[in-house]
């Protein structure tokens, strides 16, 4: 399977802080990967799509304005929380899904963010 | 109703026992299941893909019922290191991704 990096792992910041997290395929080149965002106890609710060189596709509910994500080569996609806030404090998870019909998605190890 | 439903448990069983989840899933159209696993404030990592056929590995053996909507995961002879929470996650199109991901199910293996 495809091996999915994201750096960094833990982040604790002041409120009003913009926060940028990176997502790495390692061994594949990714056209399209997909960020996640799971908060305790509860399941992985997709955010949005990244593509790379063109806008990504954000989930109904999701603020692009708020969530930007920027795809700008095969290996790499980058989400920014702007301005957060705590109720944005999350596990903030990557994914990649290799070629080919009904492959699974490899996920990066998530970002923890803890915005006081 | 939901797009993919799971019985959260928690199941407590000890250790050496069988234990069954079922995960049920509304689009008559789903094309991929698979069965990922995620541990206290990891990432999911993938357990198994789930084939029309059922399919095996080792201790686990997954499989699919189109006609009811549904898949399972059985663990045989369940180790403490089986303790995780186990997330069914449905594929609504071949092509195209439209992931949806279970709420997940508890499982809690006890000495």
């Amino acid at each position: 399977g495809a091996v999915v990096s994201q750096h960094p792992s833990r982040v604790i910041c002041k409120s009003g802080t913009s926060v940028k997290i990176e997502c790495r395929s390692l061994d594949f080149q990714a056209t399209t990967m997909f960020w996640y965002r799971q908060f305790p106890k509860q399941s992985l609710m997709l955010m949005a799509t990244s593509n790379e060189g063109s806008k990504a596709t954000y989930e109904q509910g999701v603020e692009k304005d708020k969530f930007l994500i920027n795809h700008a080569s095969l290996t790499l996609s980058t989400l920014t929380v702007t301005s957060a806030h705590p109720e944005d404090s999350s596990f903030y998870i990557c994914s990649v899904q290799t070629e080919g019909p009904n492959q699974p998605q490899h996920f990066g190890d998530g970002t923890r963010l803890s915005i006081l | 109703r939901k797009e993919v439903e799971q019985d959260p448990g928690p199941f407590n069983v000890p250790e050496g026992a069988t234990v069954a989840f079922n995960c049920t899933y509304s689009n008559s159209a789903s094309q991929s299941f698979f069965w990922y696993r995620q541990d206290c404030r990891k990432e999911p990592k993938l357990l198994m893909s789930v084939y029309s056929s059922g399919n095996e590995d080792g201790r686990f053996t997954a499989q699919l019922n189109r006609a009811s909507q549904y898949i399972s995961l059985l663990i045989r002879d369940s180790k403490l290191s089986d303790s995780a929470t186990y997330l069914c996650v449905v594929n609504m199109y071949s092509s195209a991704s439209k992931i949806i991901f279970g709420s997940g199910t508890r499982l809690s293996i006890r000495p």
